[in-house]
């Protein structure tokens, strides 16, 4: 079966850090460029960041910038995001999307759900 | 990276058309073909309805259908169903490998 499916959320405090995991399973994950999208509870959503398939482009959404990092490792099927200096802000589901090589989205995970909270 | 902008809410009664706008700027919508539309229903992830302005992708109704006009985008649902009900964002490149979705609609079928 085509999925992804992400991992790594949880409750964290103000100014913690947490890794989330996409882990992609029935195609060749080497072969597409991947993305985390966000969705703050009971509102919209938002690009975060994108990763190239072999990670040479990347870039991040001005509001997490120098604080998340995107990664993947090919070998293992898996998309990463390193968030650090974590603000309430923060709080929402993640959903790793893949990019189908025209621009949009077109496989998306269940999400996983950051709560940044004291 | 402003999200792009949508009306809070649209309504139509079943059968009925409704369309559903998204605006951005010449750095996005306006200067890219790459406009596409996700579907969510609550509790629910966002399904693709239009790629590319105005291609379906396979198992999308034909009543669904997408438009763009300089800065502007659209999306129409045609004859309207009770399984329309559900919120709609729209999504544009903007370049340098970055992305910007619309501020989501929400749309009621009465």
């Amino acid at each position: 079966e085509v999925q992804v499916v992400e991992s790594g959320g949880g409750l964290v405090k103000p100014g913690g850090s947490l890794r989330l995991s996409c882990a992609a399973s029935g195609f060749p994950f080497r072969d597409y460029s991947m993305n985390w999208v966000r969705q703050t509870p009971g509102k919209g959503l938002e690009w975060v960041s994108s990763i190239s398939s072999f990670s040479t482009l990347v870039n991040y959404a001005d509001s997490v910038r120098g604080r998340f990092t995107i990664s993947r490792d090919n070998a293992k099927n898996s998309l990463y995001l390193q968030m650090d200096s974590l603000t309430a802000e923060d709080t929402a589901v993640y959903y790793c999307a893949r990019e189908s090589g025209m621009e949009y989205f077109d496989l998306w995970g269940r999400g996983t759900l950051v709560t940044v909270s004291s | 990276q402003s999200a792009l902008t949508q009306p809070r809410s649209v309504s139509g009664s079943p059968g009925q058309s409704v369309t559903i706008s998204c605006t951005g700027t010449s750095s996005d919508v306006g200067g890219y073909k790459f406009v596409s539309w996700y579907q969510q229903h609550p509790g629910k992830v966002p399904k693709l309805v239009i790629f590319d302005v105005n291609k379906r992708p396979s198992g999308v109704p034909d009543r669904f259908s997408g438009s763009k006009s300089g800065n502007t985008a659209s999306l129409t649902i045609s004859r309207l169903q009770a399984e329309d009900e559900a919120d709609y964002y729209c999504s544009s490149y903007a370049g340098s490998y970055t992305y910007v979705f619309g501020s989501g609609t929400m749309v009621n079928v009465l």
